[in-house]
Parts: structure tokens; sequence; C-alpha cells
């Protein structure tokens, strides 16, 4: 059963620090997503990373990943209050049309 | 573009009741899901569908019924609620299964007393 880990799960910081969220998968795909949910909202696509490798840039957030070793990095730059909300990975398994999903990791920026 | 239209936003029913949450999207996707988002556990997929009339189970099936008779519409039937059913539940699509992000709907949020 494919299982996806974030850590961590609660994350606080200080407006311009940096910070990496983790998303470990336990099988093998190529295929990963990161959304973006604000409170009480619903969820908005960040980044596709369709292959090994994969970076991806917007703002102050980058994505990453590496699939041998089965992991996806969210990297936050200089992070800024808005950046405050809960970040999803899903992974496609790519055995049928069915993403499994993170618990998600919540953000909370503080100035 | 309205995207993916859910209605409607908030619903009590009492147990054993049944209703229909309603999902309509514009923008010709081919793959249209329904999640169910609990706390601690994060999203659950209910069911899909990859076409009209091409439907299939997800993770958590039981108690609900789908259809999907136009590509536009693709609606979930709570057969008898349960207070179990209790969550916030988003509808989902993409342009093709593989390759595509999710456009989330604004979600439903139903209590079943």
């Amino acid at each position: 059963e494919l299982k996806v880990e974030q850590n961590p799960l609660f994350l606080s910081m200080q407006e311009g620090k940096n910070y990496t969220i983790y998303c470990n998968y336990s099988t093998t795909s190529d295929r990963l997503y990161w959304y973006r949910q604000d409170p009480g909202k619903s969820l908005e696509s960040l980044f596709v990373l369709l292959s090994n490798g994969a970076v991806k840039q917007e703002g102050r957030l980058m994505a990453s990943l590496d699939t041998k070793a089965r992991l996806s990095t969210l990297h936050i730059t200089a992070a800024v209050h808005d950046l405050s909300a809960t970040y999803f990975c899903a992974v496609d398994t790519g055995n049928n049309r069915k993403l499994i999903w993170g618990l998600g990791t919540s953000l909370a920026v503080n100035p | 573009n309205a995207g993916v239209t859910q209605t409607p936003k908030f619903q009590v029913l009492k147990t054993g009741q049944s209703m229909t949450l309603q999902c309509a999207q514009d923008m010709n996707h081919e793959y249209m899901s329904w999640y169910r988002q609990d706390p601690g556990m994060g999203l659950r997929l209910i069911h899909y569908s990859v076409g009209a009339g091409i439907t299939d189970q997800g993770e958590v099936p039981n108690g609900y019924n789908v259809s999907r008779s136009t590509t536009e519409d693709f609606p979930l039937r709570l057969l008898s609620a349960a207070p179990s059913q209790t969550s916030v539940y988003f509808c989902a699509s993409s342009y093709s299964w593989n390759n595509s992000p999710l456009h989330f709907g604004n979600g439903t949020r139903l209590t079943v007393t």
C-alpha cells in the first residue's frame, strides 16, 4: 500500500527565514503534485512534478522531485505572512487513476 | 470561467436522510472526482470518473453513489446519511488523468446529526 508522509505536520517560522517541507512516499512514482489550502478554503495547485530531477519555482516556493529517493521537497525562501497555509503533496501511483495524499503541513509565518 | 462549482456550500442532514451534492465544471475536463477531507486524515478519494458514462470507486466509496451522464456534471449521492459522513466534500476535475493538476470546487460542509 502506498503511503505518503509529510514532515513536519506543523511548522511555525519567522518572516524572512528559509525552511523545507518534505514529502516521502513508499512506492515507485514519477508524478507528484503540490497543493496549497488556506483555512476554510479550497485547494489550489502549486506545482506538477513529472520526472526525476524536476524542479519548479514560483515566487518564494521551489519544489523538487527525486524519484530514486522517493522524496519531494518544498523549499520556502524568505518566508512572508502570505505563505501561511496548509501544503499538501499528492502522489500518482501510475497503476490507477488515484492520487494518494499526504496529511498536509500547516505553516504559520509569524512577523 | 466559473471553473468547478459545487452546491450547496453547507448542509445539515439527519441520520438516514439522503441528498445529492452537485458538481459542475465548464472546462471540458475528462476527469472528475469527489474527495472528503477530515481533520487528521487528509483527503480521501470517494469516487472518480474518467469520462461521461464511466465511474469507479476510490478509497472510501461505501455509502455514496455517483453518475456521470454528461462531461460537465458529476453529482455525489448520499444514500442514507450517517454521522460518520460528517465532513467537508470537495469535487475536483482535471483535463486528463495524468500530467494535469486538479481544479477544486469550493467545498460542501456537511453535518449529519
